[in-house]
Parts: structure tokens; C-alpha cells; sequence
């Protein structure tokens, strides 16, 4: 079967760096996009994640291991607006596109 | 704005009524994907276009619900006889093509509520 496993919760202060993992099993893998949701929002792309490794764009970062199965997203200097969710999402591959979602984890970041 | 744009925001019928949604996509891309998203949970693939041709279909899609792109631009979601379970957030997202094109720029979504 397919499914993706990260938190559902976490919770940090502003200025703080938190780690968001995300842990799958697929039928097939192309990449690891990373998505923010506000509430009441469509989601927004943060990064995504073909090769083993680390990306870094700005704040944030993603990191993936294919061998382990396992990305996660890092986010530093939490800021107020940080506060959302984050979705893990697989790219299955073949020439569809199509995206396998996480459950979501809901950040909440207090000053 | 150039961004990804459904139509209606929202949507309330009764039950056994048929609804149509609309979506936008930004204009060049081909790729369409619409999703549906209940709360708390993450999006849930429905179907997707190149171009105008549907490639896949959820299995988890029943008879009821039709998508087409007729023309390669807009696209539309019909659900017949609705259910109080097709109650939900409904997302378009649109990509463009190539290589490297693993972002897919969502709507803000049609919500539908069936009562």
C-alpha cells in the first residue's frame, strides 16, 4: 500500500528551529515536494527533493534519503506566520505527476 | 493576477443534486490536477490532464464525478447525485511541462457542502 507518515502536531517558539519528518512508502518514487497550508489556504510549494541531500532555500530546507524512505523539512528562526501546516507529498513518477499526500503536521509557533 | 483561480468559492446544495466547478489554470501550463481535501486530512488525487486528455482517474473516484478540459485551458469537475460525503474542499493545481516542472500551484479552492 502507499502511505506517508509525519507528526501530526508540533509545537515551538519564535526564533526557534524545528524539524518536520516525513516517512514513506510508495509504489513508485520521483521526489519528495514539501507544502505549506494556512488555515482556511491552498497549499504553497516550499521545496522539493529528487536526490539524496540537503536543498536550501532560504529558512527553510528539505532533506531526503532515499535508501532510509525518509525526507525531512527544517525550518529556522521561527516566525509568528510559520504557524500552519506542513504536508509531506511523493511524486510517484511516470509521466502523470500526480502527488501522494501526508496527513499533514499542524505547527504551532508561540512567542 | 495570474495565478490559479476556481470557480464557484463556494457551494452549498442538497443532497441528489448535480454541481459544476471551474478552474483556471495559469495559462501556460498543461498540466491539471484536481484534488479533493477533507479537514484535517492532506489533498487527495482525483485526476489529471495533459493538455486536453484525462491520463488518470482515481479508482477511488466514483461514476459520479466527470472532468473535462475540452480545449486544454479551463477545466471543469461535475459530481451527480451528491452525497453528504462528497462534502469537501475541492483543488485545482496546475503545472507546467518539462523536466523539472515538480511544482504544482494550487487554487484557492471550491467548498462544497451538501446538506
Amino acid at each position: 500500500g502507499q502511505s506517508l507518515e509525519q507528526p501530526s502536531e508540533v509545537t515551538a517558539v519564535e526564533g526557534a528551529i524545528v524539524q518536520i519528518n516525513c516517512t514513506y512508502q510508495t509504489s513508485g518514487f520521483y521526489g519528495l515536494s514539501w507544502y505549506q497550508q494556512h488555515d482556511g489556504g491552498a497549499p504553497t510549494f516550499l521545496s522539493y527533493n529528487a536526490l539524496d541531500g540537503l536543498e536550501e532555500t532560504g529558512r527553510f530546507s528539505s532533506f531526503l534519503s532515499r535508501s532510509d524512505s525518509y525526507g525531512y523539512l527544517l525550518l529556522q528562526e521561527l516566525q509568528m506566520k510559520d504557524s500552519a501546516s506542513y504536508f509531506c507529498a511523493v511524486r510517484e513518477g511516470g509521466n502523470n505527476r500526480k502527488l501522494i499526500w501526508g496527513l499533514g503536521t499542524s505547527l504551532a509557533v508561540n512567542p | 493576477d495570474t495565478g490559479v483561480s476556481q470557480d464557484p468559492r463556494h457551494k452549498i446544495t442538497k443532497r441528489g443534486q448535480n454541481v459544476t466547478f471551474r478552474c483556471d489554470p495559469i495559462s501556460e501550463h498543461n498540466r491539471l490536477y484536481w484534488y479533493r481535501q477533507t479537514l484535517g486530512q492532506g489533498p487527495e488525487f482525483l485526476t489529471y490532464f495533459q493538455n486536453e486528455a484525462q491520463l488518470e482517474k482515481s479508482r477511488l473516484l466514483s461514476d459520479r464525478f466527470s472532468a473535462e478540459r475540452p480545449k486544454g485551458s479551463f477545466s471543469t469537475l461535475e459530481i451527480q447525485r451528491t452525497e453528504q460525503g462528497d462534502s469537501a474542499m475541492y483543488l485545482c493545481a496546475s503545472s507546467p511541462g518539462g523536466p523539472i516542472s515538480y511544482e504544482q500551484y494550487f487554487g484557492p479552492g471550491t467548498r462544497l457542502t451538501v446538506t
